[in-house]
């Protein structure tokens, strides 16, 4: 129940394409769904973030998604850049902040 | 600027000999934590402080352990490194337990010899 699934396991975009990376949770509790971004070497850094009150936040490229019933949200990025290639991880947890849950990632490239 | 500093950024040490791993944050958050993140995996929670209150993961080994002497630092200690341990130690700090403002340090990367 704790687990949080991630989809797909590598993408590859071109400049200026959409990239799309889904995830789906079981654990109803859950109630705030972050995604990270994470370059080689580097710690993963917050990108966006979205809590079950709302269906979709947007910030510059990147929207949340966010489909409360069906427990899934999604991570778009618009116009992707080859600077976006990274490995991209959605993350989730509950008002506690307890077993804050990564997905597995996703490895984006993005090709010139 | 207020972040998460962790020190150092490579590690080497000798199998089977006691290491710590340093962690400093600047941004007065409550929580700290630990995570273990192998190669092209997602980061592993091994424990986490809030305020003075240790809590560990179930399936974190005891050889790894940590302190927390204030607000601003934490420290793992690993006391007889594997092979196995070998991997990317991130330490990330938030606010509260509601997990607001989650912040990753950059890493420190433990090699084992």
């Amino acid at each position: 129940q704790q687990q949080v699934k991630q989809s797909p396991q590598s993408l590859i975009v071109q400049k200026g394409g959409i990239s799309i990376i889904n995830c789906a949770y079981e654990n109803t509790a859950f109630d705030y769904f972050p995604w990270y971004q994470q370059f080689p070497g580097k710690g993963p850094a917050l990108l966006i973030a979205i809590r079950p009150d709302v269906s979709e936040k947007k910030e510059g490229r990147f929207t949340i998604s966010f489909n409360k019933s069906a427990k899934q949200f999604s991570l778009h990025i618009m116009d992707s850049q080859p600077g976006d290639s990274a490995t991209y991880f959605c993350a989730a947890t509950n008002q506690y902040g307890q077993n804050f849950v990564f997905g597995p990632g996703t490895r984006l490239s993005v090709l010139p | 600027d207020a972040m998460v500093i962790q020190n150092p950024r490579y590690q080497v040490t000798q199998f089977g000999k006691p290491v710590t791993l340093s962690c400093s944050q600047t941004l007065n958050h409550n929580v700290m934590y630990w995570y273990q993140q192998k190669s092209s995996q997602a980061p592993k929670l091994l424990f986490h402080y809030y305020d003075k209150d240790f809590n560990n993961e179930a399936d974190t080994p005891d050889n790894f352990q940590s302190r927390r002497p204030n607000t601003s630092f934490c420290f793992l200690d690993i006391r007889s490194p594997g092979l196995g341990d070998a991997a990317m130690y991130l330490c990330a700090t938030s606010r509260d337990v509601t997990g607001s403002g989650y912040t990753f340090g950059s890493g420190t990367r433990l090699t084992v010899v």
